[in-house]
């Protein structure tokens, strides 16, 4: 079982729909969670961290935590064609201040004009 | 809010000649650099872990002689690759943690390098 893993996709959804992106991780003792964004050509960025069971909303974005589940999910409303990129989910392995990363191999989403 | 800067944005060089990129932490201290490479269409690959003032802490099959990692200051972490040859063409992109903890990474913009 991978460490962090995620529907590749590619997602598509019609502008204004609600695209749903899920990442499912193995250890159970992780305590938070990230969203990052990759246009393609660019650099990640991030767009969501979660820490606490349940819904976190920031504008548009919704980040949705089940750790019972090994789960987190983003949601994003009133898609946009301007969402469309790879949605990379990361979650931190390790102790200490500076843990590294351990990323999903992202989902690809495209919203359609 | 915290910014990693990364240069060059984008290089070509020679095959065999030595590339440095740069990354700097310009409203925080990075005491930890994280130095990704990704090649079209794959995911982030995590090649080595820089801490200021000690040596780098690279992944399996990332040839540290190949990719030297500097990290002398709590802004600054450069990584060179030495000797460069085509197949070392790809999007380079360094990160760090500007809060601690539980707090989002920040990345550079990427350096994406062509070797030729």
């Amino acid at each position: 079982q991978k460490e962090v893993e995620q529907n590749s996709g590619p997602l598509s959804v019609p502008e204004g729909a609600i695209a749903s992106l899920n990442c499912t991780y193995s250890d159970r003792g992780s305590q938070s969670f990230f969203w990052y964004r990759q246009y393609s050509g660019k650099s990640p960025e991030l767009i969501m961290s979660i820490y606490s069971n349940g819904d976190k909303e920031d504008g548009r974005f919704t980040a949705q935590l089940n750790k019972a589940s090994q789960y987190v999910s983003l949601l994003i409303r009133d898609s946009q064609p301007s969402d469309s990129a790879t949605y990379l989910c990361a979650v931190p392995k390790g102790a200490g201040n500076n843990r590294k990363l351990i990323w999903g191999l992202g989902t690809s989403l495209a919203v359609n004009p | 809010g915290a910014v990693v800067s990364q240069h060059p944005s984008r290089v070509i060089c020679k095959s065999g000649t030595s590339v440095k990129i740069e990354c700097r932490s310009l409203d925080f201290q990075a005491t930890t650099m994280f130095w990704y490479r990704q090649f079209p269409k794959k995911s982030l690959m995590l090649m080595a872990t820089s801490n200021e003032g000690s040596k780098a802490t690279y992944e399996q099959g990332v040839e540290k002689d190949k990719f030297l990692i500097n990290h002398a200051s709590l802004t600054l972490s450069t990584l060179t690759v030495t000797s460069a040859h085509p197949e070392d063409s790809s999007f380079y992109i360094c990160s760090a943690n500007p809060g601690g903890g539980n707090y989002g990474y920040t990345f550079g913009s990427g350096t994406r390098l062509t070797v030729v």
